[in-house]
């Protein structure tokens, strides 16, 4: 049963430090996505990559945030330095896009953020 | 751009009792629709999805959803839940363009013994 893997499940950090979440995607899909989840806004598009080449992250602070794919069985999302506003449940998807064609999205089970 | 509202954001159910959520949507073109399901802790499932053809949608767990266009409504069923469905559901629509989701708010199922 594939799956998508995000590690760490859990983080707790204090305002100003690094921190890095990370995702596997299910094998052979060629599309990850990055969500957040907060009370107050929801589920929010981050950003997204295909190919590993970054589509889109116009939802993405960028002054802090970056997201990037070392390869096709890694993505990453790190926040420098981190706030207490990015406090959150960031979640990892992916999917597979053919020509022409909407691609389901699966996601992973989240990375619980706490910035103190 | 897309939209989606979810009107209701708790709903409580009796267990058997048959469960209705509504989502509404908003996009200029034939949409791509979603219903995902999120159980505490947990990520997010899908339940079913609606690209084109039958309007009636069968999806997993014994949900199932039906397009209306005229109305801009993706509403979700289920005819007999059982304690386990209490979770959240979100609706997403999706635009050709881009392939991104935009979610609503979610519902919040709870449901009764």
């Amino acid at each position: 049963d594939a799956r998508v893997t995000q590690t760490p499940r859990h983080k707790v950090t204090e305002m100003g430090q690094e921190v890095t979440m990370r995702c596997q995607p299910i094998l052979g899909h060629n599309t990850v996505f990055w969500y957040r989840q907060t009370m107050m806004q929801g589920l929010e598009l981050l950003a997204y990559f295909r190919n590993r080449a970054p589509l889109d992250d116009s939802g993405m602070p960028k002054d802090r945030f970056s997201a990037e794919m070392p390869d096709a069985t890694l993505a990453t999302l790190k926040i420098q330095p981190s706030e207490p506003r990015d406090s959150a449940v960031y979640f990892c998807a992916s999917g597979l896009t053919t020509s022409g064609g909407w691609e389901t999205q699966y996601f992973g089970p989240g990375t619980r953020l706490l910035v103190l | 751009a897309q939209s989606v509202t979810q009107p209701d954001i708790h709903i409580t159910v009796s267990e058997g009792a048959s469960l209705e959520l509504r989502c509404n949507y908003s996009y200029g073109a034939t949409p791509y629709l979603f219903w995902y399901v999120q159980s505490p802790g947990q990520g997010l499932q899908l339940l079913l999805k609606y690209f084109s053809g039958d309007t009636l949608v069968q999806g997993i767990k014994g949900f199932e959803a039906e397009f209306k266009r005229s109305q801009s409504s993706f509403n979700l069923r289920k005819p007999s839940v059982h304690w386990s469905d209490a979770a959240e559901y979100f609706c997403a629509v999706g635009a050709a363009a881009g392939n991104k989701l935009t979610f609503g708010g979610g519902t919040r199922v709870l449901v009764k013994p």
